[in-house]
């Protein structure tokens, strides 16, 4: 079975500082994707970030970059110089090819930037 | 990135009334549409995935009765809650597959905040 596990329930992370939020992921699947998604308080999922399994330099989207680890199965969502609009939930998603470009989500991690 | 309009935002109804969800992609095709639900404080869970021209495939426990999809046009899915209970109360969410490239992506709506009395 696939899964996600996203360890931390919550992070605080202070102002114009960097934070990581882990991902780990289970597959046999040779080819797949992964996903982070901001979800701020007003509950629309924003797309962040993608990492094809078969990319071989880390992705980067702006403040957001993901270091994927493909022997250890994780993809860790890295932003960088914290914004107090970072305040959300982050969730890692894994999109396996071979069932329908589903998504599996993982539980999810509650970011706090302090001012 | 891509757009997906979700309405309505908010719904409030009574139990037994029948409530329609619409999703639409606003800037690309989707033969793909996607229904996920979510609990407080909860992660995402698939109900079901929505293809245009064709059934709906629900996962293991959704009730297809229940919760009626229709994926009509390239653009637009709806979700029908039929005779709403007070535990429909949820928070839905519809994402659009948008294929290009490698990538592939799901974009969502805003999502609707059902709450049944």
């Amino acid at each position: 079975a696939q899964k996600i596990t996203q360890t931390q329930p919550g992070m605080f992370v202070q102002e114009k500082e960097a934070v990581t939020l882990d991902c780990t992921y289970d597959t046999s699947d040779q080819s797949y994707g992964l996903f982070w998604y901001k979800q701020p308080s007003s509950g629309e999922m924003i797309f962040l970030i993608y990492q094809g399994s078969y990319d071989e330099q880390n992705a980067t989207e702006g403040r957001y970059s993901l270091n994927f680890q493909k022997a250890r199965k994780s993809a860790n969502l890295v932003i960088s110089a914290s914004q107090l609009g970072d305040s959300a939930m982050y969730f890692c998603a894994m999109r396996y090819n071979n069932a329908g470009n589903m998504l599996t989500f993982g539980g999810g991690t509650r970011l706090m930037v302090k001012p | 990135g891509a757009v997906v309009s979700q309405h309505p935002s908010r719904v409030i109804c009574k139990s037994g009334t029948s409530v329609k969800i619409e999703c639409r992609s606003l800037d690309f095709q989707a033969t793909t549409m996607f229904w996920y639900r979510q609990f407080p404080k909860k992660s995402l869970m698939l109900m079901a995935t929505s293809n245009e021209g064709s059934k709906a495939t629900y996962e293991q426990g959704v009730e297809k009765d229940k919760f009626l999809i229709n994926h009509a046009s390239l653009t637009l899915s709806t979700l029908t809650v039929t005779s709403a209970h007070p535990e429909d109360s949820s928070f839905y969410i519809c994402s659009a597959f948008r294929t290009g490239g490698a990538k592939n992506i799901q974009y969502f709506g805003a999502g609707t905040r059902l709450s049944v009395l």
